[in-house]
This record gives structure tokens, C-alpha cells and sequence, in this order.
């Protein structure tokens, strides 16, 4: 099974400021089968980047994915007060998939 | 594109059994792939597996394998996800969720695209 860890664990910032967001598969990830999700307090994951780095529709082009392998980034250009939340990176190999433990984004 | 409409909160006695319900709707059921995905209170995300209905295939996480059973009937675009011998640490948001398929050497699926609002269960004596 591959093991995905993020890092770090918070990150706070303040609104207009980059974020990134790391995410570490113990082994690699086979053709970037690598996705993100937004999730915020009392809701349902939101798909924002699958393929390692293609948005998801309806997502804003302040949201970046890239990496490939065993290292990816999510970026952030210029956070918006919505954007704060915590956001999960998860890999699908062998017709199972695993979540990493989230990166939670707070207003600092 | 698709929604979801997942089954009501739930609450279970140990060793019991549970049944969520997902309803689809705005798509063709047969193009999609349908995952579970569970959220204990205060945790992350725990994938549970999932099904593809126009194959009739299942993956199940090692975690729950002979423990969980999905299932779908395209006459009513549902699927539905078993779980027995419940115990208090099952006490958590369930989520079904849906993705476009792919083809390559059989039908997968790997992201998941579109949610339900969960269904709350909760296991206590």
C-alpha cells in the first residue's frame, strides 16, 4: 500500500499570501494519479486537481498542481478568505487508493 | 452533471449492521464509478473501496475486506454500501462519492469527482 504524508501539518496565512502544500507517496505514483480535495468544517470533499495537475471544472486558476513520482505540490497563488480549510492528496495504484492526512490552511 | 443523494443518519447498536443508500442522478449511471470514503469524528479521510457498475467489479481497503459489501442497481441508479459487525469505532460520516470512468485493459477510475453530503452513523449501545 502507499503511504501518502503532507506537510505541513498546518499552515497559517494571511489572505493574498501563497500557499503551498506538499504531498509525499512512500512509493511513486504511477501516471500521476495523484488528486487534491478541499474540504471545510462540516462538508463534503471538493474535487480540485486530478492527473497531478489538472483542475477540476469550476476550479479557480489561483489553484496549481504539479510533481510527479513521489513529490507533489498544490499551490495556492493568492489565498482567498474561502480558500481556508484543509485540503488531502490522494493516490489511486492497483485499483485501491489511499488519502493522505490532510494539510489544514488557517487565517493567520 | 451528476448529484448525489446519500440515505438519512443512522444510529446502530455494536454488532449490527448498516446499509447506506447513494442515488444518482443527472448522468448516465453505467458511466460512472462509485467509491466510499469514511471520516471518523476529527480525522481524515479513510477510502473504503468502491464499485464499478457496468463492469461489476468491487475494491475493498484490506481494513474492511469480508466486513463490507458494495452494491448497485442501475434499474434505480443506487448504489449501496453493507456494513456488519459494526463497533463503536465505525461511528463516523459516511461518503459515497462518483467519478468518470476510463478504459484501459477494464474500466477504472482515479479521482472522485462528485460527492454526497454524507450520512452520519453512529454506533453506541
Amino acid at each position: 500500500e502507499i503511504v501518502l504524508t503532507q506537510s505541513p501539518g498546518t499552515l497559517s496565512l494571511s489572505p493574498g499570501e501563497r500557499a503551498t502544500l506538499s504531498c509525499r507517496a512512500s512509493q511513486s505514483v504511477s501516471s500521476s494519479y495523484l488528486a487534491w480535495y478541499q474540504q471545510k468544517v462540516g462538508q463534503a470533499p471538493r474535487l480540485l486537481i486530478y492527473g497531478a495537475s489538472s483542475r477540476a471544472t469550476g476550479i479557480p486558476d489561483r489553484f496549481s498542481g504539479s510533481g510527479s513520482g513521489t513529490d507533489f505540490t498544490l499551490t495556492i497563488s493568492r489565498l482567498e478568505p474561502e480558500d481556508f480549510g484543509v485540503y488531502y492528496c490522494q493516490q489511486y495504484g492497483r485499483s485501491l487508493f489511499t488519502f493522505g492526512p490532510g494539510t489544514k490552511v488557517d487565517i493567520k | 452533471q451528476v448529484q448525489l443523494v446519500q440515505s438519512g443518519a443512522e444510529v446502530k447498536k455494536p454488532g449490527s449492521s448498516m446499509k447506506v443508500s447513494c442515488k444518482a442522478s443527472g448522468g448516465t449511471f453505467n458511466n460512472y464509478g462509485f467509491s466510499w470514503v469514511r471520516q471518523a469524528p476529527g480525522q481524515g479521510l479513510e477510502w473504503m473501496g468502491g464499485i464499478i457498475p457496468i463492469s461489476g467489479t468491487a475494491n475493498y481497503a484490506q481494513k474492511f475486506q469480508g466486513r463490507v459489501t458494495f452494491t448497485a442497481d442501475e434499474s434505480t441508479s443506487t448504489a449501496y454500501m453493507d456494513l456488519g459487525s459494526l463497533r463503536s469505532d465505525d461511528t463516523a460520516v459516511y461518503f459515497c462519492a462518483s467519478s468518470a470512468l476510463y478504459h484501459s485493459s477494464g474500466w477504472y477510475y482515479y479521482y472522485m469527482d462528485v460527492w454526497g453530503k454524507g450520512t452520519t452513523v453512529t454506533v453506541s449501545s
